[in-house]
């Protein structure tokens, strides 16, 4: 059984650029939440795909926005990136599309930005 | 504002003895909870969850408490061994999708 990958592990970019994260889902599932975690805090929620659709949204402005794949595959984009961005960016994916399953987490992709 | 709070930002407990990890919470519809542990450098890992129908659920040495009237939940690790030294978050979800995770707690388990 494949589990949640993450790619990059580690990212540095400077204000104002955009930047691409990249997520494979856990083989068999079909739904993928994004998480911020910033330093010393508890993931915060991003925004869940299900079934190649958004199926909710946590306190994030417009420029995060995000994408799922018939593969059940996933992307996040943060456009206008600002200094409080960086943050650990942790993928998960799970069975239940909000039915209240497990989340399991990727590694996470760190991005600093200067 | 913070639904979910773990108001302990660290612990630390003998190895062989009782962890007892504590998580509050404010929003009285959430009905679904879960714990992990994280290591350094990796990915939060789920250790075990909790409907709002239960009060207990074990899973070999953690069991999760939960205290509906209370709003409160612990984790409850025994025997606590070396390698469960990590940092501990609880989540709480009220749609399915969307949960909120407390800020953790560090546990170190003294050998």
């Amino acid at each position: 059984e494949t589990g949640v990958t993450q790619s990059p592990t580690h990212l540095i970019k400077t204000r104002g650029q955009q930047v691409t994260l990249r997520c494979s889902s856990q083989s068999g599932h079909n739904t993928v939440s994004w998480y911020q975690q910033a330093l010393g805090q508890g993931p915060q929620f991003i925004f869940q795909y299900y079934r190649e659709e958004e199926n909710g949204r946590g306190n994030f402005p417009p420029r995060f926005s995000g994408l799922q794949f018939p593969n059940y595959s996933s992307e996040l984009n943060v456009n206008a990136l600002e200094l409080d961005d960086s943050a650990l960016y942790l993928c998960a994916s799970s069975l239940s599309g909000g039915e209240g399953g497990e989340l399991f987490f990727g590694e996470g992709s760190r991005l600093t930005v200067l | 504002d913070q639904q979910v709070k773990q108001n302990s930002p660290s612990l630390s407990v003998q190895e062989g003895r009782i962890s007892i990890l504590n998580c509050d919470y404010t929003n009285s519809m959430f009905d679904y909870f879960l714990w992990y542990k994280k290591y350094p450098a990796e990915g939060p890992t789920f250790l075990i969850s909790i409907s709002s129908i239960k009060d207990k659920n074990e899973d070999g040495r953690f069991t999760v408490f939960l205290n509906k009237s209370a709003k409160h939940l612990s984790l409850h690790i025994v025997p606590s061994q070396p390698g469960d030294s990590a940092v501990y978050f609880c989540a709480a979800s009220a749609t399915g999708n969307q949960f909120y995770f407390g800020t953790g707690t560090s546990l170190t388990v003294i050998p």
